[in-house]
């Protein structure tokens, strides 16, 4: 139980196009997802806190019209990146909290690897 | 404001050695939690544990053992009898019970040589 699916695993756009990146908790409910990036050979970096129905809680310095989160329904998020250049090539990681199983219970998605050109 | 500090950047050890994983954390929260998370190439973040900050009692899972001191503000990761497979990037974390986010460490490179 308790599997988080990140849709697609690997994507190379050209600069300027735009990206969605699904988060999918595939078992259990989540009202909260969280997106995280990671540059090669660094730390996951939380950018934005997802809630269900309501707008995304963005991070400093995380440009929100940039990365345009969705959160439509209790089991998918959405991160698009929009207008993407090189410097957005990263890994994103998403994680979904399960309401049921309590609190700072997060479970983490595969990751996305986006390469823009 | 919450901190999480791994000062090892990278280790090397030879295959069944053990291995200690330093992780140091700052946070004003009474109720907080800590956790541990393996990295494989792969780049899948893989859980290890969670602990509460109420629960001092070390951890042993087959081959590996956490020792959390709240006195030194520690939650270090040991590996025992270390093998190939055990490499990867570990990271230690920190939430509080306030939200959910997690603070990540810089994460530990960790090689296991034949």
């Amino acid at each position: 139980g308790a599997v988080v699916s990140q849709h697609p695993s690997w994507v190379i756009c050209k600069s300027g196009t735009s990206v969605k990146i699904e988060c999918r908790s595939l078992d259990f409910q989540a009202t909260t997802m969280f997106w995280y990036r990671q540059f090669p050979k660094q730390s996951l970096m939380l950018m934005a806190t997802s809630n269900e129905g309501s707008k995304a809680t963005y991070e400093q310095g995380v440009e929100k019209d940039k990365f345009l989160i969705n959160h439509a329904s209790l089991t998918l998020s959405t991160l698009t990146v929009t207008s993407a250049h090189p410097e957005d090539s990263s890994f994103y990681i998403c994680s979904a909290r399960d309401l049921d199983r309590g609190y700072n219970e997060q479970f983490f998605g595969p990751g996305t690897r986006l390469t823009v050109l | 404001a919450q901190k999480v500090t791994q000062a090892q950047t990278e280790i090397s050890v030879v295959e069944k050695e053990d291995v200690t994983l330093d992780c140091v954390y700052e946070t004003r929260d009474t109720t907080y939690y800590l956790f541990w998370y393996k990295q494989p190439p792969s780049g899948e973040l893989v859980f290890l544990i969670r602990r509460n900050s109420f629960d001092e009692q070390n951890e042993i899972s087959g081959r590996y053992s956490w020792n959390f001191q709240k006195s030194t503000s520690s939650f270090n990761f040991t590996i025992t009898a270390s093998q190939v497979v055990d490499s990867a990037v570990y990271f230690c974390a920190l939430s509080d019970e306030r939200d959910d986010k997690i603070i990540f460490g810089k994460g530990t490179r960790l090689h296991i040589l034949p």
